[in-house]
């Protein structure tokens, strides 16, 4: 078993729903990450979070440390939100090193 | 300011050569991880360096990749004797030291390695 699972694996969109992804992990973490990664295979980072929820544009993601779950929600998708998205868990006592999930892949048709 | 770079962007070379991928980092980001991305598979954790810092070098998957780094700055990822299994694409990242706890990573375009 993964240290880290994302679900779905794959998910198909119209324009302007609500989506959400979700992260389980099973073991102590520093930090969640979640990674942006577009078709062309560049990745960037979306969020970082220990605690709560935080909020960028469209985009929020939320966590339960107790529960060891997390989201990502974008609100109003838009085509161009199509991409991987991957969880990454910063394990407790392992410094920066991120162990990922397998990302979920999107996409947002018209 | 200038974002992390890798090169070469793409690299193709027979089975049993030599290869050396390269990373720049963000200026001022301390901390330097290199990453695998098999094709069609997740991300995979490979070498941490940390300033002057012994670096984590428990995800290299065999003796044939090491990896050093000179100063804060520029890293070099060798991989001896190359396989057909090690094609992939090789991501480097950089960060501010983890200081209180960890922080956000920032990511270079990748090296798609091809080994025929």
């Amino acid at each position: 078993k993964n240290e880290v699972e994302q679900s779905p694996q794959n998910l198909t969109a119209q324009e302007g729903e609500f989506i959400t992804i979700n992260c389980s992990y099973s073991v102590g973490i520093s930090a969640l990450h979640w990674l942006q990664q577009h078709p062309g295979g560049g990745i960037v980072s979306l969020f970082m979070l220990s605690s709560g929820k935080k909020k960028h544009g469209r985009l929020i993601a939320t966590i339960n440390i107790q529960e060891k779950h997390s989201s990502l929600h974008i609100t109003a998708s838009h085509p161009r939100d199509s991409a991987v998205y991957i969880c990454a868990a910063a394990l407790t006592g392992t410094a920066s090193k991120l162990t990922f999930g397998t990302g979920t892949r999107l996409q947002v048709t018209l | 300011g200038a974002g992390v770079s890798q090169s070469p962007s793409n690299k193709v070379t027979e089975k049993g050569k030599d290869v050396e991928l390269r990373c720049d980092p963000i200026s001022g980001h301390t901390a330097l991880y290199w990453y695998r991305q098999r094709l069609g598979q997740g991300l995979e954790f490979l070498i941490y360096f940390q300033g002057n810092s012994a670096p984590d070098k428990s995800g290299l998957p065999s003796d044939r990749f090491s990896a050093e780094r000179t100063g804060e700055s520029v890293s070099t990822l060798t991989i001896q004797r190359t396989q057909q299994e090690d094609s992939a694409v090789y991501l480097c990242a950089s960060s501010y030291p983890p200081g209180q706890g960890p922080r956000e990573q920032y990511f270079g375009p990748g090296t798609r390695l091809t080994v025929t």
